[in-house]
């Protein structure tokens, strides 16, 4: 049975604080990993991928992959209210096509 | 690009009576996902499209589920006789098959509430 496993939180954090959000999977095989947000009522929406052990960073975001410890994070910088959404952790098994295996998401409240 | 549509977008049925969603992916995504989430819960996946080929089902596609891709565009998923724990979104998904990493983007999905 293929996982992945997150903190369901609520994770708070202040205004203009960092926010970190952590995922664990099971499978080795696993080759691209996910982070979608999805806002209360609304479909998930991609923000970034990682498919390289160490870090990828885009604007505020920054994606962290250890495939030996088979972690994945997703630091938030300088975080808004606006960032107050779930946050859904997906992996990706190494044949074409496979389909995304998803956590059931942390939930992130940022306060003003 | 117009994105991923879905429709319909809310369904209120009574138990024992069929659905049919259908969904319409990015146009040039040869790949086509469709996945159920129930509240709290993160997506799960149902079935998978490249092309009109079927590649991969679910355990949790029970019988009662189909899904078609009849000429490798839109797809549709009917639920027949159904039951109150079917109720949820029914969320769908493509990509490009050009893309090695595969991610998916979602359409605003269906949501199914059964009396």
């Amino acid at each position: 049975q293929k996982e992945v496993e997150q903190n369901s939180g609520p994770l708070s954090v202040p205004e203009g604080a960092i926010a970190s959000l952590n995922c664990t999977y099971s499978d080795r095989g696993s080759q691209s990993f996910f982070w979608y947000r999805q806002y209360s009522g609304k479909s998930p929406e991609l923000i970034m991928f990682i498919y390289s052990n160490g870090d990828k960073e885009d604007g505020r975001f920054t994606a962290q992959l250890n495939k030996a410890s088979q972690y994945v994070s997703l630091l938030i910088r300088d975080s808004q209210p606006s960032d107050s959404a779930t946050y859904l952790c997906a992996v990706k098994g190494p044949q074409a096509g496979t389909a995304l295996i998803f956590g059931k998401g942390t939930t992130l409240s940022v306060s003003s | 690009d117009t994105g991923v549509s879905q429709d319909p977008r809310h369904k209120i049925t009574k138990r024992g009576q069929n659905v049919t969603f259908r969904c319409d992916p990015i146009s040039e995504h040869n790949r086509l996902y469709w996945y159920r989430q129930t509240l709290g819960q993160g997506p799960e996946f149902l079935t998978y499209f490249q092309n009109e080929a079927q590649l991969e089902k679910s355990r949790l596609l029970s019988d009662r589920f189909s899904a078609e891709r009849p000429k490798g565009s839109f797809s549709t998923l009917e639920i027949q006789r159904t039951e109150q724990g079917d109720s949820a979104m029914y969320l769908c998904a493509s990509s490009a098959g050009t893309r090695p990493t595969g991610e998916l983007f979602f359409g605003e999905g269906s949501r199914l509430t059964v009396l």
